[in-house]
């Protein structure tokens, strides 16, 4: 079965403290990692998607990068706007479709 | 482009009345998903649309949820009758093939 496990649950951050945020996949034939951001009372917003291991992406202060069972979310001196869910979503190449599996988040909170 | 536009934004409903979210893609977007959001289960699927078409419904929980997408700017999902464990954030997502998900704002159901 198809599962996505994100680690940890909360990460609590000063300012310019740099982290990581792990996923974890299990996938029969992987399509595409995607990463979202969700603040509250919103919907996820869409940020990288990482095809093959090896494959990088950076955006501002985050840094996706993949491997054959997980990808990580770097952040380089976050801000306190950086506070929010990061969600990681895989896509299973046999689905003969667009389904996506999300996992259940990491909650990041940057203190000033 | 307003992005994806999901009514109402809070619905609060009784028990066993009918309930019906509507979503409006965006223009140009091939596919459309509905997710679930709850506390305890994360972001599920529930079904989904590619060009108008339900690809997969496997995650629509009970005969009492039903999904239709009648043309390309607009679908709905409908929940007849209504239960407090339906209670949850209904997000509608598009997305132009295997591009990443736009989702809407969702809607805030909750039925006493």
């Amino acid at each position: 079965e198809d599962q996505v496990t994100q680690s940890p649950e909360a990460l609590r951050l000063q300012e310019g403290e740099s982290s990581s945020l792990n996923c974890s996949y299990t996938v029969s034939g992987l399509r595409g990692l995607f990463w979202y951001r969700q603040d509250p009372g919103k919907g996820p917003e869409f940020l990288f998607t990482l095809y093959s291991a090896g494959e990088e992406k950076e955006k501002e202060r985050l840094k996706a990068t993949l491997t054959k069972k997980e990808s990580f979310l770097h952040i380089t001196a976050p801000k306190p706007e950086d506070s929010a869910t990061y969600l990681c979503a895989v896509q299973a190449a046999n689905t003969g479709g667009f389904k996506t599996i999300f996992g259940a988040g990491t909650r990041l909170f940057v203190k000033a | 482009d307003a992005g994806v536009i999901q009514s109402p934004r809070h619905e609060v409903t009784e028990m066993g009345q009918e309930v019906t979210l509507r979503c409006k893609p965006i223009s140009g977007h091939n596919s459309l998903f509905w997710y679930r959001q709850t506390m305890m289960r994360g972001l599920e699927l529930l079904i989904y649309f590619n060009n108008n078409v339900p690809i997969d419904d496997s995650g629509m929980p009970e005969d009492r949820f039903s999904a239709k997408m009648p043309n390309a700017s607009f679908s709905t999902l409908k929940i007849q009758p209504s239960e407090p464990r339906d209670s949850a954030v209904y997000f509608c997502a598009s997305s132009l093939s295997d591009y990443g998900y736009t989702f809407g704002s969702g809607t805030r159901l909750t039925v006493v």
